[in-house]
């Protein structure tokens, strides 16, 4: 069963514009939302994580946005970047299993120049 | 500081053979993870371990897969007889352990990827 979703499969952005992931999550009992980056050769790698407790984080150009009644959170990438390019997933886990992630099936970013 | 080390980085071989893979930890993370990677399915966690001892095998997809960790600087994963299925990127990943109040990311390595004939 997939507990989280993940959308686009894949995405082409302009450079300069704006990448917007989602995910939908089922288990409520999950509190905490990783993204993890993966370029081509490479094993993923964090980006950025939040907890439900807050709406909203952001490090840098990255930004997580958490609605928790519509359990549903989303990862944006602002002035997106050639260098962005790479395979996004997103992650949850519950406080009972700190250790498992589920993960969601990735999207392949694309930023043109 | 040395990241998760795997090896084979790549591995061709006939349908029925045996597979090893193999993974040394970061030094110091007790927690160890073996994941497979398709374009189908994603990332699926197929076990992980916690101080050498296998805490969660519910994802490895049948008894022709088993892993071990003999010690904390090493694990494998065996497939016997591999099938042309099997095909995949495989990951490993180590962490310090999670907490109830902060999670520790996972760091994982660069893969193996496997195709079997």
């Amino acid at each position: 069963q997939q507990q989280v979703k993940q959308s686009p499969q894949s995405l082409i952005v302009q450079k300069g514009g704006i990448s917007i992931i989602n995910c939908a999550y089922e288990n409520t009992a999950f509190d905490y939302f990783p993204w993890y980056q993966q370029f081509p050769g490479k094993g993923p790698a964090l980006l950025i994580a939040i907890r439900p407790d807050v709406s909203e984080k952001k490090e840098g150009r990255f930004t997580i946005s958490f609605n928790k009644s519509a359990k549903q959170f989303s990862l944006h990438i602002m002035d997106s970047q050639p260098g962005d390019s790479a395979t996004y997933f997103c992650a949850a886990s519950s406080p009972g299993n700190t250790d498992k992630l589920i993960f969601g099936t990735g999207t392949r970013l694309q930023v043109f120049p | 500081d040395a990241g998760v080390i795997q090896s084979p980085r790549h591995e061709v071989t006939e349908m029925g053979q045996e597979v090893t893979l193999r993974c040394k930890p970061i030094s110091g993370h007790n927690s160890l993870f073996w994941y497979r990677q398709t374009m189908m399915r994603g990332l699926e966690l197929l076990i992980y371990f916690n101080n050498n001892v296998p805490i969660d095998d519910s994802g490895m997809p049948e008894d022709r897969f088993s892993a071990k960790m003999p010690n904390a600087s090493f694990s494998t994963l065996k497939i016997q007889p591999s099938e042309p299925r099997d095909s995949a990127v495989y990951f490993c990943a180590s962490s310090l352990p999670g907490q109830k109040i902060r999670n520790q990311p996972q760091h994982f390595g660069d893969g193996t990827r496997l195709s079997i004939l």
